[in-house]
Formats: C-alpha cells, structure tokens, sequence
C-alpha cells in the first residue's frame, strides 16, 4: 500500500533556530513530491520537487529531493514565529493528477 | 486571477441528512480534487475531475459523491451524514496536466455533523 509519512508529528522550537522536517514515501509510479504550508485555512504551495540532489530555495526555506533513498526533507532557518503552520507534504503520482498527503508536521515557533 | 472558492464556509446538519458542498477552481484550471481533513487523520484524497469525468478515487464510501460541470465547478455530495464525517472538505484546482502541476487549495467548508 502506498504511503507518505512526516516526521516529527509536532515540533517546538524557540525563534532563531533551525528545523527540520522530513517526508519519507513509498509510492508506485512517482512524478514529483510538493510541500505545502497550513496555517488557520488552506494549504498554500511552498514547492514541487521532482529531481533528486536539486535544491529548491525560498528565503528561508529550502527543501531537497532523495529519489533513491525515498524522501524529501524541508529545512527553514532563523524561524519566526509567522512560520508556526501545520507543514504538509503530497506526493503526486506518475499517471492522473491523484495526490497522495501525508499527515503532516505542526510546528509551533515560540518567541 | 481570483482563486479557488468555495461555499458554503461553514455547514451544520444533522446525522442522516445530506449536504452538497461547492467549489470554484482558479480560471483555466480543468482538474478539481477534493479532499477531507481531520485532525486525526491528515487530507484524505476523495476523488478527483477532469474536464467533467472522474478521473480519480480515493478510498471513501460511495455516500460521496460529486461530479464536475462545463465551466470546471465542481459540487460533491455527502448522502446520509454520519457523525465522523465532520471535517474540513478542501478542494483544489489544477491544469490537471503537465510536469509543473501543482494544486491550488480553496479555503474550505467547514462541516459539522451533529
């Protein structure tokens, strides 16, 4: 059975530091892994990976693809506590348009 | 471009009744997936429609349902509620195709199911 598990479930952290989320999957037929941020309302789009060893960078946050080993991790430095969301992480599969979520990460920045 | 709407926001029935939820995707897009989110257990994929065909199903009973119309808006359908089906339902629009195809999520509607 196809599955995409985050890790941590929930995360604390103090402002300043640095996290990092991870998104292990075993699925048939993957086309590429997206990472979403979910505070009090929908998900928004941060990125889409679909190369392994390419980062992708957004200020503060950047995330990386494994291919071969399975997952993907997002890291966001010198947290704020605006970062303070619920990180989700889908992977999209090779034919259709089907996304598979995982449970996703809470992360509470505090001041 | 205006985004992903949907209505209701928020929605209270009762057990045994049905609701029928709504949703707009971003102009263009022809791809509308829906998704139910719990606290508990995550998004849970419930389907997804292309160009007015289901093109995909998640693993939900068949008191969902929904379809898709000419203009890319999409209605799903929940017959005879039950108390777990409390939840957010999102939905989220796409091309539906190509490499860079990620989705647009709208900002829910909020069901409770007493």
């Amino acid at each position: 059975e196809d599955k995409v598990v985050q890790s941590p479930l929930s995360l604390v952290v103090h402002e300043g530091d640095t996290v990092t989320l991870n998104c292990s999957y075993e699925v048939t037929n993957f086309r590429s892994l997206l990472w979403y941020k979910q505070e009090k309302k929908a998900p928004t789009f941060l990125f889409m990976l679909t190369s392994s060893g390419i980062e992708k960078k957004s200020g503060r946050l950047s995330s990386i693809l494994d291919k071969k080993e399975l997952f993907s991790i997002l890291n966001i430095t010198a947290t704020q506590t605006g970062d303070s969301a619920i990180y989700l992480c889908a992977v999209v599969y090779l034919s259709g348009n089907q996304f598979y979520f995982g449970t996703g990460t809470s992360l509470t920045v505090i001041p | 471009k205006a985004g992903v709407t949907q209505t209701p926001r928020y929605l209270i029935k009762t057990r045994g009744q049905q609701v029928t939820l709504s949703c707009s995707p971003i102009s263009g897009h022809r791809s509308v997936s829906w998704y139910q989110q719990t606290p508990g257990q995550g998004l849970q994929f419930l389907f997804e429609y292309f160009s007015e065909t289901q093109r995909n199903k998640g693993n939900f009973p068949g008191r969902f349902s929904g379809r898709q119309f000419s203009n890319s808006r999409s209605e799903m359908n929940v017959s005879t509620l039950e108390l777990g089906d409390s939840a957010l339902y999102l939905c989220a629009s796409s091309t539906g195709q190509g490499e860079k195809n990620e989705q647009f999520f709208g900002p829910g509607t909020r069901l409770t199911v007493l």
